[in-house]
């Protein structure tokens, strides 16, 4: 079975700081997603990424995934309160259910 | 339309007892899932339904754990004789088909605390 490991496991920061936070995998992945998730609700996908050293831009957030693609990076430059949730990374494995990985959990205070 | 909704929000119940929780994922999603999230944590997978039947059941942590789906729509989990380790926030999501091309898109869960 695919584990993904999400580090750190906690992240607390002051606003305008950048950040990095690593998802990593045992194999390859097929295809990779990161999610959101903000308190009191589901998580909500941000990007997938399918080649390995694509590189994806959404605003403040850059995602990388690795060129063997067992790993995965999402970077946030100058971060802001509203980025505070719960980042989650997850693979479909073969039999078409997402794996989710451990989550990293950021508070971003003003 | 609307997005994936859950109920109830918010169940508190007592140790032995039976929960049914219920999941409208988004019309015309046919691929359906179950998720357990224990505070703090990532997402564990239960089941998933593709139409009416659920090609993978392994999630499942015991057989007092069952789900269903009817219509291709509505499904509902069910907990029989409650333990407090059952306690968590139960996550369903709805994709267009099953796969790694088509985003999960979940509702708010059902948090359930058993006493």
């Amino acid at each position: 079975t695919q584990l993904l490991e999400q580090s750190p496991q906690f992240l607390s920061i002051q606003e305008g700081e950048n950040l990095t936070v690593y998802c990593n995998s045992s194999s390859v992945f097929s295809s990779l997603q990161w999610y959101r998730q903000e308190p009191g609700e589901g998580p909500v996908l941000l990007v997938t990424v399918v080649t390995g050293g694509e590189v994806k831009k959404l605003k403040r957030l850059t995602f990388q995934f690795g060129d063997a693609r067992k790993d995965s990076s999402l970077h946030i430059t100058a971060a802001q309160p509203g980025d505070t949730g719960l980042y989650l990374c997850a693979d479909p494995d073969n039999t078409d259910k997402l794996i989710f990985g451990t989550g990293t959990r950021l508070q971003v205070f003003p | 339309g609307a997005g994936v909704s859950q109920s109830p929000s918010n169940k508190v119940t007592e140790k032995g007892k039976d929960v049914e929780l219920r999941c409208d994922p988004i019309s015309g999603h046919t691929a359906l899932y179950w998720y357990r999230q224990s505070l703090g944590q990532g997402l564990e997978f239960l089941i998933y339904f593709q139409g009416n039947s659920a090609p993978d059941k392994s999630g499942l942590p015991s057989d007092r754990f069952s789900a269903e789906r009817t219509g291709g729509s509505v499904s509902t989990l069910t907990i029989q004789r409650t333990q407090q380790e059952d306690s968590a926030v139960y996550l369903c999501a709805s994709s267009l088909a099953a796969g790694a091309n088509s985003p999960l898109h979940f509702g708010n869960g059902t948090r359930l605390t058993v006493t």
